[in-house]
């Protein structure tokens, strides 16, 4: 089983649509969390990250962190066509005194907004 | 261009040929990672250096391959005796220092390398 949990899609919404993006994890040692998005063969880019649990909004988008549940999610309010991409979710935990910043990452959810 | 520059972008080689990636990361960030990401998978954790100091290597990255950063500035990747299954995308990613907890990471573009 891995560590962290994606489901891949595709996830097909309308222009306009909240999206919904969701990974599960099963390691509590995780404290960070981090959203990025990555377009068709380029570097992923960094969306939001957080530590704690609740929710933190930036523009159109809201992680939330539920660490009772190990579970975290993305949502993009009025989604455009050019939000199409994968989204992959990523943690990490801290390990004695070098702290492992190292990320275990989803495997990616791909969206596509239709217009 | 201030971000996490690689290269090169593509390289074909042919099975059993050595390679060298390069990446510049961010200037003033001293935590520099590389990933190696698969068709459909997420980027997976392949080293660490703080500084010029290789803190962390994941079982995945073989006696094949090898990682510098002789000044703390730029790393090398040198993947030796390439096989087809190092196909891949190949992550170079910096991040600053920032007390204790940080994870947030910023990636370059990738190296996309074919062994055919």
């Amino acid at each position: 089983q891995k560590e962290v949990e994606q489901d891949p899609g595709p996830l097909s919404v309308p222009e306009g649509a909240i999206v919904s993006l969701n990974c599960t994890y099963s390691n509590s040692a995780f404290q960070y969390f981090m959203w990025y998005r990555q377009y068709s063969r380029k570097g992923p880019e960094l969306l939001m990250y957080t530590y704690s649990s609740g929710n933190k909004e930036d523009g159109r988008f809201t992680a939330q962190v539920d660490k009772s549940s190990k579970y975290i999610s993305l949502f993009i309010r009025d989604s455009q066509p050019s939000d199409s991409a994968t989204y992959l979710c990523a943690m990490t935990r801290t390990k004695g005194d070098t702290g492992r910043r190292a990320l275990t990452f989803g495997s990616g959810t791909r969206l596509q907004v239709q217009p | 261009d201030t971000g996490v520059s690689q290269n090169p972008r593509h390289k074909i080689t042919k099975r059993g040929q050595n390679v060298t990636f390069r990446c510049d990361p961010i200037s003033e960030h001293n935590r520099l990672y590389w990933y190696r990401q698969t068709l459909g998978q997420g980027p997976e954790f392949l080293t660490y250096f703080q500084n010029e100091a290789q803190l962390e290597k994941s079982r995945l990255l073989s006696d094949r391959f090898s990682a510098e950063r002789p000044k703390g500035s730029f790393s090398t990747l040198e993947i030796q005796r390439t096989e087809q299954g190092d196909s891949a995308m190949y992550l170079c990613a910096s991040s600053p220092t920032r007390g204790q907890g940080t994870g947030e990471a910023f990636f370059g573009q990738g190296t996309r390398l074919t062994v055919v």
